[in-house]
Formats: C-alpha cells, structure tokens, sequence
C-alpha cells in the first residue's frame, strides 16, 4: 500500500531557485493538504485542497504555490526559494463524508521531503 | 480560531515510568474532533487516535490512555509503563469543520526521550 508518497524526499536549493514538490495519494481522497515542520512550532498548514482544481491559502501560504490538476495529486511549488523556506515539508489527504458537517476524518501523512535553502 | 497548546516541550523518563502529555485546545465549534500523532526519530507522522467532541470517555489502548475532558478542553494521553520505542515527537490536533477542509491544528509537539 502506497498511501501518500512525497518526491523528492531530500532537496537542496539556492537562494532564487524554483522547485516543485509532488505529493501522489492512492486512496482516492478528496482532501489534499501541505504543511511544514518547523522545530518547536508544529506543522503549519500551507495550502489545502478540498477537491480536483481547487485550492485554498492555509495558515502560511505566503511564498508558495499549489496546483491540483488530477485528483491524486496535490503539487506545492517554491517559485523563488529564501533560506526561511528551510522546512520539512508533510503532504497529507483525507477522504471526505458527505452526509456530516464535521467529518472529522483521519488525515494521513506523506513520508516528509527535506528541503534546505541555502 | 483554533488554537492548540502543548505546554510541555520535552519531557525525559527512564524505562518502565509513565508519562503524561498534556494537551488544551481553543474552539468556537461545538462539534470538532482531537487527535493524537506520532513523530518517530524516522520522521514519519503515526495516527494514535481521534476523538468528537461528543464522547469523553476515556480510552485505553494497551499502554496508552487518552483523557478527555470537554469541561477544561483538554485531551491528555499518557503513556503507562514507558518503553525506549516510545521515544518520540508527540502531537495533538484539533480538526475543523468540513467547510473549511477538515484541516487540522496542531500544537507544538512534546518530545518524549525514554531512557533504558
């Protein structure tokens, strides 16, 4: 079982530089979200995607970019990389109930891809 | 907003104590549900559990323990008889509502080192 797979899992880049992170979930979610690890401060939601061609700003959107073309992808893009962009980046989907407000649903978690701007 | 707290950054123990992670939320919602995540040194994020706001019955499972309660907003987990292997980063999380993509609050982690 796959689950949700992150590439690249290591990375690193120069001050300036573009990238693009992959996320790919096989679950058939609906929910797409991307956060980042920071020591001391948790996971810190980026952007999130409630379905296939949508997206939403999260708690730290500011720097990136995301597209959701196919549903079993969610991709995070660094258009111009700073070092406060150093991070862990977690992709990470749910599926959604439709019949509840409050799904309330078990978000899983990609491997984590470590990215260093130097 | 949503806010979760987890007041205790690192916590040490030597095998065999237990251990207690505290955990207080804020929410304006009603109906929300908490979570428990592990963080192995491997990195990886490990579901442990999810609780609604509903149901404040505490839960037990194998060395683990969870206690919820609405009326302090808090869902402490504590680990019973420590073990080396439970050395890790732990979070807790607090789930919004569907509207707004199910997304997930977490705190700051409590790192747990378990001496032999």
């Amino acid at each position: 079982n796959a689950g949700v797979t992150q590439t690249p899992k290591f990375r690193v880049l120069k001050t300036g530089q573009s990238m693009t992170l992959l996320c790919a979930q096989d679950m058939n979610h609906e929910y797409m979200y991307w956060y980042r690890q920071d020591p001391g401060m948790g996971l810190r939601l980026i952007h999130y995607s409630v379905g296939e061609g949508t997206t939403a700003k999260g708690e730290v959107p500011d720097g990136y970019n995301v597209s959701r073309l196919k549903k079993q992808n969610f991709l995070l893009g660094l258009e111009s990389a700073a070092p406060s962009q150093t991070s862990v980046y977690f992709c990470a989907s749910s599926y959604s109930t439709v019949y509840t407000d409050y799904s309330g649903n078990t978000i899983y978690f990609g491997e984590g891809s470590w990215l260093t701007v130097v | 907003a949503q806010k979760v707290t987890q007041a205790q950054t690192e916590i040490s123990v030597v095998e065999k104590e237990d251990v207690t992670l505290d955990c207080v939320y804020e929410t304006r919602d009603t109906t929300y549900y908490l979570f428990w995540y592990k963080q192995p040194p491997s990195g990886e994020l490990v579901f442990l559990i999810r609780r609604n706001s509903f149901d404040e019955q505490n839960e037990i499972s194998g060395r683990y323990s969870w206690n919820f309660q609405k009326s302090t907003s808090s869902f402490n987990f504590t680990i019973t008889a420590s073990q080396v292997v439970d050395s890790a980063v732990y979070f807790c999380a607090l789930s919004g509502t569907k509207a707004a993509g199910n997304k997930l609050t977490f705190g700051g982690g409590t790192r747990v080192l378990v001496k032999p």
